[in-house]
This record gives structure tokens, C-alpha cells and sequence, in this order.
């Protein structure tokens, strides 16, 4: 199942620097989508989300952006923090499918001092 | 800030044995959720459940799966004959429900068949 994918395992960007994680889809059907952050030993944590009425969403240091046109869509990060580091995941869901997510494969993003 | 618990962290089973995963979600929250990720492979879907039954599910959620919220408080995940490839960490989730989509996700039990 490839509907959700991040093509970039990993990341390595300079503390300071903007991160910018990838991700495509190819489900049309999608109309959600989020961001989650793991930590080793942990759960998902949800980062920030977007509609499909909307192209951009900020919250502080992350902003999402999505090309529906493209099917494509980004997270920055901006400045990057080294306690950034972690596995970023991708995640989409339709409107009639509940709370159903469909999870890309993650990025792990290091950030370094 | 309120999260979601699962116990144990570690489970060691034999194949054929059955376990059950516990979770207790955030005490508000209306939707739960059990999703599992295989080493080295995606986070997947299993089921949702709300209004005290299944929602939803997936393909993996097969007769060898099932959910119950016994109580006000605890969810679980029973899976009855456990085979190797259910060998992966689960995750319960919950959500509060209305227009909010957020998934608030536990730290994972470690499920590991031998």
C-alpha cells in the first residue's frame, strides 16, 4: 500500500537551518492530512494538520503546505532545533473514512549543534 | 497534559497464545483506536471504535482480533491465537470527537511471538 509515501528515509540539516520534510500522495479521496513526530520508545505526537480547502498552515516554528494539483505536500521547519530530531510521519485520511490514517513511511530528521 | 497509557510495554508471548493489550485513553475522549507498526515498516490501521463498537476496521483486523472497553476507563485488544507476523509495537489512540481530529496517540506496547 504506497498511498501515502516519503521518499527522503532521512535528514540531516544544521541547527538554525530550515528542515523540510516531503511527502506524496495518490489517493484523490484524501482530504486530511497531518503530521506526526515519534520519538524512539514513544507514540506518535501530533505536530500540525491541513485541510484540502487550504494550501498553508502555520503553528510557530512549522508550517504545512500543501499542492493538491500535485498531490504533494510539505512540512518546514524553520529554525530547526536539535531536539527536532526525530521520525516525521506523514498521514492522510478521507472524510468518509472516519479517523482512519494512512501513515507514510517517515523521515528521520537529525538535526545537528 | 493528558495522555493515553498502554500496559505492559513489553509483551513475550508463544505463538498460539492469546494476549490482550491494554489501553486507557484520555477520559473525555470519545473515539479509540488501535494501530500497529511492524519493524521497519508503516504505521497501519487496525480499528476504530466509538459509541462501544467497532467503527471501523481494516483487512488485518481479522476473527483473531478483537476490542472491548470493559469499563468506563480501559480498552483493549485481544488477539486470541497469536501467530509470529503479529509480532510489532501497538498503538492505541483516542480522539475526542466533533470536529477535532486530532489523534492523540500512547507510547506503544511491544508485542514480540516467538
Amino acid at each position: 500500500d504506497q498511498q501515502v509515501k516519503q521518499n527522503s528515509p532521512s535528514l540531516s540539516v544544521q541547527e538554525g537551518r530550515i528542515s523540510i520534510l516531503n511527502c506524496d500522495y495518490t489517493n484523490s479521496m484524501f482530504d486530511y492530512f497531518l503530521w506526526y513526530k515519534k520519538y524512539p520508545a514513544e507514540g506518535p505526537t501530533f505536530l500540525i494538520s491541513i485541510s484540502s480547502i487550504k494550501d498553508k498552515n502555520e503553528d510557530g516554528r512549522f508550517t504545512v503546505f500543501l499542492n493538491k494539483s500535485a498531490k504533494h505536500l510539505s512540512l518546514h521547519i524553520v529554525p530547526s532545533q536539535p531536539g527536532d530530531s526525530a521520525v516525521y510521519f506523514c498521514a492522510a485520511k478521507r472524510d468518509n473514512a472516519g479517523n482512519m490514517l494512512t501513515f507514510g513511511g517517515g523521515t528521520r530528521l537529525m538535526v545537528k549543534p | 497534559e493528558p495522555e493515553v497509557t498502554q500496559t505492559p510495554s513489553h509483551q513475550v508471548t508463544q505463538m498460539g497464545q492469546e494476549v490482550i493489550l491494554r489501553c486507557v485513553p484520555i477520559s473525555n475522549h470519545l473515539y479509540f483506536y488501535w494501530y500497529r507498526q511492524i519493524l521497519g515498516q508503516k504505521v497501519e490501521f487496525l480499528v476504530s471504535f466509538y459509541n462501544n463498537e467497532i467503527s471501523e476496521k481494516s483487512e488485518i483486523f481479522d476473527d483473531q482480533f478483537s476490542v472491548e472497553r470493559p469499563d468506563g476507563s480501559n480498552f483493549t485488544l485481544k488477539i486470541r491465537s497469536t501467530k509470529l507476523e503479529d509480532s510489532a509495537m501497538y498503538f492505541c489512540a483516542s480522539r475526542k470527537g466533533g470536529s477535532g481530529e486530532k489523534l492523540f496517540f500512547g507510547s506503544g506496547t511491544q508485542l514480540s511471538v516467538l
